[in-house]
């Protein structure tokens, strides 16, 4: 079956300890997506590439950077994460150009932040 | 700016019982519409989704329909499941083709036997 693939499902880091999320997909989509979810809170996006171009959102902390190699992975890293950082990562996937921008998402990865 | 307003939860219910969680919506155009699901440990799934005026969205029991002159969104079920028990998202995309969603914050539904 075509999915969004999200490794690991559980993160442990150390405060100040640079870690990397990765997100893989099937489904071919142009476009891909990295959201921070606290918890009872709505996703928040971070970035997402059209193909190779890269999209930050103002908000987002220079902390978060990201990398898509190729059409099917997309990594997330935390070059320095902080106890403000544990969260649920979740990646999600979209087409790009049907009408109704449906995102496909992944599992999530929860992170841990000790 | 785009934004999305849902009914704040949780929603406690008993098994059968009718459910509605509302959604209002503010945007320019004409934005798609869509109801997402998050079981607990899971990341969102589509639940259902509605691209203009008077559309209805309907999966697995639930409904909702696009009201333009109401800037709303509701979603219902005629008989909730204690399965059901899930956190709700409401989302709005402002354009066609490529643009990001506007979530709503969420509203926790809790299904009792």
């Amino acid at each position: 079956d075509a999915m969004v693939i999200q490794n690991p499902r559980y993160q442990v880091t150390q405060f100040g300890k640079p870690v990397t999320l990765s997100c893989s997909q099937t489904l071919n989509h142009n476009v891909m997506y990295w959201y921070q979810q606290k918890s009872s809170q709505a996703p928040k996006l971070l970035f997402h590439y059209y193909d190779k171009d890269f999209n930050n959102e103002a908000d987002t902390p220079d902390n978060f950077q990201s990398r898509r190699p190729n059409t099917s992975f997309c990594f997330l890293d935390i070059r320095s994460p902080g106890l403000g950082d544990a969260a649920m990562y979740l990646c999600a996937t979209s087409t790009g150009t049907e009408v109704y921008n449906e995102q496909f998402f992944g599992p999530g990865t929860r992170l841990t932040v000790l | 700016g785009d934004s999305v307003t849902q009914m704040e939860g949780p929603v406690t219910l008993s098994e059968e019982a009718f459910l509605t969680i509302n959604c209002t919506y503010t945007a320019t155009g004409y934005p798609s519409l869509f109801w997402y699901v998050q079981y607990p440990g899971e990341g969102l799934q589509l639940l259902l989704k509605a691209t203009k005026a008077d559309d209805k969205g309907s999966n697995k029991g639930f409904e909702a329909t696009y009201r333009k002159e109401t800037t709303s969104f509701h979603l219902e079920k005629g008989s909730v499941q204690v399965s059901d028990s899930a956190v709700y998202f409401c989302a709005l995309s402002d354009r066609a083709g490529y643009s990001t969603l506007t979530f709503g914050k969420g509203t926790m539904l809790l299904v009792s036997p």
